[in-house]
């Protein structure tokens, strides 16, 4: 069985500083990892995917996402905040091979203040 | 490039009573996926087409929930006789090997309350 976790429901974090969300994983084999992103009655949206290579994987908006496989771990960072980037983050995990879902964790809010 | 469609977009109905929501994919993407996502959770796989045929349902309440996806494109996702329990968001979802299968295109969803 494969699964996400997001330890935080909420982060807060001002407006041009940095910010991470966490996420963990447990799947069989090599992981193809994901983060969505949901705005106040919208569906979710694609931010960036990590199927294999570098760690270190860029998305829209200026995010990025590391995959630590020792860590089990694909973190959701910025290095600039924007009060626009208040939304709720959703960390996904599928094997990939053969066929497998999409698991979603429960999500993480995001506040940024200005 | 038009995003997905889904309808209505709230609903409110008593318990036992029978709902119908309705998805149209972007248009020829193959793959089609309704999710369900409860306040607090992130959303749940109900199913999977690939075009017309079912390829995941595992997780659909049968006795009382129904997909289909006739010609392969619109899909309508029915619950009959509703609980209580089903209040929830229900997201509908398309993707396409042109713009990578993993990545996920979801309609603004249908918001449904069961009094």
């Amino acid at each position: 069985a494969q699964s996400v976790a997001q330890p935080e429901d909420q982060v807060n974090v001002a407006e041009g500083n940095p910010l991470t969300v966490k996420c963990t994983y447990s799947v069989s084999g090599n992981p193809y990892l994901f983060w969505y992103v949901q705005y106040p009655n919208r569906g979710l949206q694609f931010l960036l995917k990590y199927i294999t290579g570098d760690n270190l994987v860029k998305g829209s908006y200026g995010f990025e996402a590391e995959f630590n496989k020792s860590q089990t771990s694909f973190h959701l960072k910025k290095p600039s905040a924007l009060v626009s980037d208040s939304a709720l983050y959703f960390c996904a995990v599928r094997r990939p091979s053969g066929y497998s879902t999409l698991t979603f964790g429960k999500g993480t809010m995001l506040l940024v203040s200005p | 490039e038009a995003g997905v469609a889904q309808s209505p977009r709230y609903k409110i109905i008593e318990k036992r009573q029978s709902v119908a929501f309705w998805c149209n994919p972007i248009s020829g993407h193959a793959t089609l996926y309704w999710y369900q996502q409860i306040l607090g959770q992130g959303p749940k796989l109900l199913i999977q087409f690939q075009n017309n045929g079912v390829v995941d349902d595992s997780q659909l309440p049968k006795d009382r929930f129904s997909a289909e996806r006739l010609k392969g494109v619109d899909s309508t996702l029915k619950i009959q006789p509703a609980k209580l329990e089903d209040s929830a968001v229900y997201l509908c979802a398309s993707s396409s090997p042109y713009s990578g299968e993993e990545k996920l295109f979801f309609g603004s969803g249908t918001q449904l309350s069961v009094l």
